[in-house]
């Protein structure tokens, strides 16, 4: 089993920062198999990237992804205010497919 | 538009047997693999397994083979993940989920979730 490691736990920012965010698999993730959601209290994940970098269909190009093999990471350019979630990466390369324990981004 | 329907929330006792279901629209059921996701309270997301409607081939994380039992009936469009004896333990919401273009694929929509609560 992919165990995947996200890093930091917690981030406290404010609107109009940058953020990177880093998900780092125990082995290779295959052909880039990775994917991010973004999830708020009360809702379903939404997701963001698959693919590594491809953006899902209506996410705002304020959010990227990057990476392949074992390390990957999410950016989001500039913080708006309802971008304060927690982010879950996830690969898809491997079974069973395994998401990471979850970035936490609050505002500061 | 596609969506995903998922029942209402279940209030259950240990070793009582529960079915859910998750009922999509909008787009061909059966060309579409779809899978579960458990998430414990105040935890993150946990790959269950998935199903492709069309055939009913499916695969389990092995955490929870055995523990539950994905189906899916094409002539209503809907999925089901059933527990047959209930632990406190399975105390989550639980999410559907349909996988974009291929069972090797993300999550493209998601079911708004069934909260299950396991209580004697």
């Amino acid at each position: 089993e992919i165990v995947l490691t996200q890093s930091p736990g917690t981030l406290s920012l404010s609107p109009g920062e940058r953020v990177t965010l880093s998900c780092r698999a125990s082995q290779s993730v295959s052909n880039s198999y990775l994917a991010w959601y973004q999830q708020k209290p009360g809702q379903a994940p939404r997701l963001l990237i698959y693919g590594a970098s491809s953006r899902a269909t209506g996410i705002p190009d304020r959010f990227s992804g990057s990476g392949s093999g074992t390390d990957f990471t999410l950016t989001i350019s500039r913080l708006e205010p309802e971008d304060f979630a927690v982010y879950y990466c996830q690969q898809y390369g491997g079974s069973p497919r395994t998401f990471g324990q979850g970035t936490k981004l609050q505002i500061k | 538009e596609v969506q995903l329907v998922q029942s209402g929330a279940e209030v259950k006792k240990p070793g009582e047997s529960l079915k859910i279901s998750c009922q999509a629209s909008g787009y061909s059921f059966t060309s579409y693999w779809i899978g579960w996701v458990r998430q414990m309270p105040g935890k993150g997301l946990e790959w269950m397994g998935i199903i492709y409607p069309g055939d009913s081939d499916g695969t389990y994380n092995p955490s929870f083979r055995g523990q539950v039992t994905i189906s899916a009936d094409k002539s209503v469009s809907t999925a089901y993940l059933q527990w047959s004896s209930l632990k406190a333990s399975d105390t989550a919401i639980y999410y559907c989920a349909r996988h974009r273009l291929s069972a090797q694929d993300a999550f493209d929509f998601w079911g708004q979730g069934t909260v299950v609560t396991v209580s004697s």
